[in-house]
């Protein structure tokens, strides 16, 4: 079975600012990684996944995270927030291998960028 | 532009009434996911169908609740009777078989009084 932490549950920073979310996960076996973006009353969205070759990954709105196998982290990065990156962020784990593709998510960091 | 579509949005009812939440996925998707959504518990995977087969519903309080795909459009989420503590938004989520992407629909809000 697995799990996922995210570790901070709201990240309040500056627009402009940088910010990185936190996710750490625990798996016996080996895993995909996920992180989805739900903005106010609606859906989760996905925001960008490693699956396999480069440990980095980014999304089309610049964010970027990096999977680091040994420390089984999957921290989300962006260098320069803007107010409609407002949202919340889930990170979420499933086993390569599996066929089912479920997911596991972790409790989700509310990211609020101030003007 | 090809989305999961969920009905009702929000729903308000009395303890004891059945709710029926409804999901279209997204065409030619054969894997169905339920989730549902509270403060306390976050997101958690209620059941999931694979070409209209229940594969595992074991997060789903067996009591009351009932997940069914009477055709490979639709998916349906029943609650009976209902109580307060079902109170939560439930998202349905659809993909591919072969793809590990979930798509996700925008939710039914749902307070039971």
């Amino acid at each position: 079975a697995q799990s996922v932490t995210q570790l901070d549950s709201q990240v309040p920073v500056f627009e402009e600012a940088p910010v990185e979310l936190r996710c750490n996960y625990s798996s016996s076996v080996s895993v995909y990684l996920f992180w989805y973006v739900q903005y106010p009353n609606q859906g989760l969205q996905l925001l960008l996944k490693y699956l396999s070759g480069s440990t980095l990954v980014e999304s089309i709105n610049g964010f970027e995270a990096e999977f680091n196998k040994s420390q089984t982290s999957f921290h989300l990065r962006k260098p320069s927030v803007h107010i409609s990156d407002t949202a919340e962020y889930f990170c979420a784990v499933s086993e390569t291998g599996a066929g089912s593709y479920q997911l596991t998510f972790g409790k989700g960091t509310k990211l609020s960028v101030i003007p | 532009d090809a989305r999961v579509t969920q009905t009702p949005r929000h729903k308000v009812t009395e303890m004891g009434q059945e709710v029926t939440m409804r999901c279209q996925p997204i065409l030619g998707h054969n894997t169905v996911f339920w989730y549902r959504q509270t403060m306390m518990q976050g997101l958690e995977l209620l059941a999931y169908f694979r070409n209209r087969a229940p594969l595992d519903d074991s997060g789903m309080p067996k009591d009351r609740f009932s997940a069914e795909m009477p055709d490979a459009t639709l998916a349906t989420l029943k609650i009976q009777p209902s109580e307060p503590r079902d109170s939560a938004v439930y998202f349905c989520a659809s993909s591919d078989r072969d793809q590990e992407t979930q798509y996700f629909g925008p939710g039914t809000r749902l307070l039971v009084l």
